[in-house]
C-alpha cells in the first residue's frame, strides 16, 4: 500500500471549512483513498473514500487531483466534535489484501470556538 | 444499530492471568481484525480473520491468540500477559472486497497488565 504524508496538526475556526491535505505521490491505479477520524482514544471512525472522481456525504466531501497523487478531505462547517485525529490510508480493494489499514501519524485537527 | 462490541472496556491484571477481550459484530460481516494502539506507535495489526475458522497474523501476534467459531465474535486471548502488552485494543470488522470496504471499529478496551 502506499504511502501517505499528511501535516502532523491544523487549527480551524468552529464553523468554517476544514481543509486537510493528504500526499499519496506512489498510489497505484488500483488504490482508493480513504479518510479515518479518531476521536481522543475512542475507535476510529470511517469517513469517506474514493479512486479518481471527487465524493461528498454527509460527513465530508474528498477532492482527489486529476494525477491522483495528493487529495483532500474538506468538512464543509467544522464543529468543536470535529476535533479528532485524522487519518489519510491509500490501500487496494480485492482478495489479496489481508484488510490491514496501515494508520500513519495522521492530522490532528483542533476546531477553535 | 450496526455496532462492534467490545468487552470488558477496561481491565487492569496482573502478569501471567490468562484473559479474554471480546469482540462481536451484528452486521453480519466476514472480515475481523485486532488492532493495538500504542503512543508513538500508531494503530499495529495482531490478527484478523476473512471468515469463520480462517486466522491469520498481522504485524504484531506474539502473545495473543484468537479464534473465529461463529461469524460475529472474534475473541482475543492473552494467554500469559505481560506488562508489555498494556495497550488499548481496538476490534474491526467489514465486509470482504465490496467497493468499499469500510471498517467499522469497537469502542476500545483498555488494557493494563502490572
Amino acid at each position: 500500500d502506499a504511502k501517505t504524508t499528511q501535516p502532523p496538526s491544523m487549527d480551524c475556526a468552529e464553523g468554517r471549512a476544514a481543509n486537510l491535505p493528504c500526499n499519496h505521490s506512489t498510489i497505484s491505479g488500483n488504490e482508493y483513498v480513504y479518510w479515518y477520524r479518531q476521536i481522543h482514544s475512542q475507535g476510529p471512525q470511517y469517513i469517506i473514500h474514493g479512486l479518481k472522481n471527487n465524493e461528498t456525504n454527509e460527513m465530508a466531501s474528498l477532492i482527489i487531483t486529476e494525477d491522483r497523487k495528493s487529495s483532500t478531505l474538506i468538512l464543509p462547517h467544522a464543529t468543536l466534535r470535529d476535533t479528532a485525529v485524522y487519518y489519510c490510508i491509500v490501500r487496494a480493494h480485492g482478495s489479496s489484501n489481508t484488510g490491514k489499514l496501515i494508520f500513519g501519524q495522521g492530522t490532528t485537527l483542533q476546531v477553535k470556538p | 444499530e450496526a455496532q462492534v462490541t467490545q468487552n470488558p472496556r477496561y481491565l487492569i491484571t496482573v502478569t501471567g492471568k490468562k484473559l479474554t477481550v471480546t469482540c462481536s459484530q451484528n452486521m453480519n460481516h466476514e472480515y475481523m481484525s485486532w488492532y493495538r494502539q500504542d503512543p508513538g506507535l500508531g494503530l499495529r495489526q495482531i490478527y484478523y480473520s476473512m471468515n469463520v475458522e480462517v486466522t491469520d497474523k498481522g504485524d504484531v501476534p506474539e502473545g495473543y491468540k484468537v479464534s473465529r467459531k461463529e461469524k460475529r465474535n472474534f475473541p482475543l486471548i492473552l494467554e500469559s500477559p505481560s506488562p508489555n502488552q498494556t495497550s488499548l485494543y481496538f476490534c474491526a470488522s467489514s465486509f470482504l472486497d465490496r467497493g468499499g470496504d469500510t471498517q467499522y471499529f469497537g469502542p476500545g478496551t483498555r488494557l493494563t497488565v502490572l
